[in-house]
């Protein structure tokens, strides 16, 4: 399973954009990038996923390198809710994901 | 739309003892994974289930087991509980297939072992 490296944690002021990187230089290229976060007490909640071009949604963007060896989950307006872990994962054509350690992001009023 | 649930929400057994937990999912959903998260381990795969098979798997001890049932309903059996089981166990259903669809998490079990 290729890994995915992550810095422990970010701090962020509310109402500010976010940048949170993400490295995986063994990535194949059939490896979808998923963004997944948690919220403290709760089960993960799907954030975002791509394959090779950016990606936006309600919730966030997803940046892609062109040679695919890391991204970025781009939140553009950070909030208190927004604090949680925030994991990259590289996911295969199957159901399972493997879980790193996860960026632990702080928001601050 | 109801999302996934999970129960009980909290369990306390002893070591030796087995448990068995349950996850019913999302309707509509076909498949269903099992995780389990700790401290010192984070979240870890222990298996995915989609209609009724066993069609990915873990690392974890035959201790660990699963099936789902025709409703895509799944539940999940320890065996002889150690010690180093207590963690949260969560459930994650999909629609699965090959598509890369998100996967929805219920809220976990809470195991302790005593």
């Amino acid at each position: 399973d290729a890994k995915t490296t992550q810095p422990n944690s970010m701090e962020s002021n509310e109402e500010e954009p976010v940048h949170l990187p993400c490295n995986h230089s063994t990535i194949s290229g059939t490896d979808y990038i998923h963004w997944y976060r948690q919220l403290p007490s709760q089960g993960p909640e799907y954030v975002i996923h791509g394959l090779t071009s950016n990606v936006n949604n309600r919730m966030a963007s997803l940046a892609i390198a062109e040679d695919r060896k890391s991204s970025t989950l781009i939140l553009h307006r950070a909030t208190l809710r927004d604090a949680a872990v925030y994991y990259c994962i590289l996911r295969d054509n199957t159901d399972k994901l493997i879980f790193g350690t996860g960026t632990r992001l702080q928001v601050f009023p | 739309k109801a999302g996934v649930t999970q129960t009980p929400r909290y369990l306390i057994k002893t070591r030796g003892q087995q448990v068995t937990l349950s996850c019913s999912p999302i309707s509509g959903h076909r498949s269903v994974s099992w995780y389990q998260q700790t401290p010192g381990q984070g979240l870890q795969f222990l298996f995915e289930y989609f209609s009724e098979t066993q069609r990915n798997k873990g690392n974890f001890p035959g201790r660990f087991s699963g099936r789902q049932f025709s409703n895509s309903r799944s539940e999940m059996n320890v065996s002889t509980l150690e010690l180093g089981d207590s963690a949260l166990y969560l459930c994650a259903s999909s629609l699965g297939g090959l598509v890369q669809y998100e996967q929805y998490f219920g809220p976990g079990t809470r195991l302790t072992v005593t």
